[in-house]
């Protein structure tokens, strides 16, 4: 059965602190890696990754996928209180048909 | 603008009063799912649609009935809603034919079942 672990699946640092979220997973026929940022409403795509050790950066936000530990992880730097989210990591496999979400890590940037 | 729109945003109802939630998507996508989200256990699949008049069942189906008559429409439909389904609702979509493809959510439905 197809399975995301996250973890930490709650975190509470200070504005400027870096975080590291992790994602671990478990995939019949890997097709990519999505991570989400959820807020008060509809999960925002942030990142896609299909390649081991291609960076994926956006401002403060990178991530990196290793496809032979089969995990993941997003890094938030110099982080700011608008960072305050649930951060979700899924998983497309078996052949593009379905998503498989991990359970979230809620992310709480304190002023 | 690309988008999935879902309705209600808000709905509190009575134990066994049948209710529809419907979602709709304008980029003409294949695929498209229903979700449920609860404190600790993330977004859980509740009915996948790979195409018109082709659904399945997800991860937690009981309960819950869909279908998919076109392809931009799908609704969730809960046929004797129970307290344990109160929850936040996810419609979301994608086009399976492409390589590589993101989900696009809808914004969702909280679900209250008295």
């Amino acid at each position: 059965e197809d399975k995301v672990v996250q973890s930490p699946l709650s975190l509470v640092v200070h504005e400027g602190d870096t975080v590291t979220l992790n994602c671990s997973y478990e995939v019949t026929n890997f097709r990519s890696l999505l991570w989400y940022k959820q807020e008060k409403k509809a999960p925002t795509f942030l990142f896609m990754l299909t390649s081991s050790g291609i960076e994926k950066k956006s401002g403060r936000l990178s991530s990196i996928l290793d496809k032979k530990e089969l995990f993941s992880i997003l890094n938030i730097t110099a982080t700011q209180t608008g960072d305050s989210a649930v951060y979700l990591c899924a998983v497309l496999g078996d052949y593009g048909q379905n998503f498989v979400f991990g359970p979230g890590t809620r992310l709480s940037v304190l002023p | 603008e690309a988008q999935v729109t879902q309705n209600p945003r808000y709905l509190i109802t009575v134990t066994g009063k049948k209710l529809t939630v419907t979602c709709s998507q304008n980029m003409n996508h294949e695929y498209m799912s229903w979700y449920r989200q609860d404190p600790g256990l993330g977004l859980r699949q509740i009915y996948y649609s790979m195409n018109v008049e082709v659904t399945d069942k997800g991860d937690v189906p009981e309960g819950y009935k869909v279908s998919r008559k076109e392809k931009r429409n799908f609704p969730l439909i809960l046929e004797s809603p129970s307290p344990n389904q109160t929850s936040l609702y996810f419609c979301a979509s994608s086009h399976p034919g492409l390589m590589n493809t993101e989900a696009f959510f809808g914004q969702g439905t909280r679900l209250t079942v008295v």
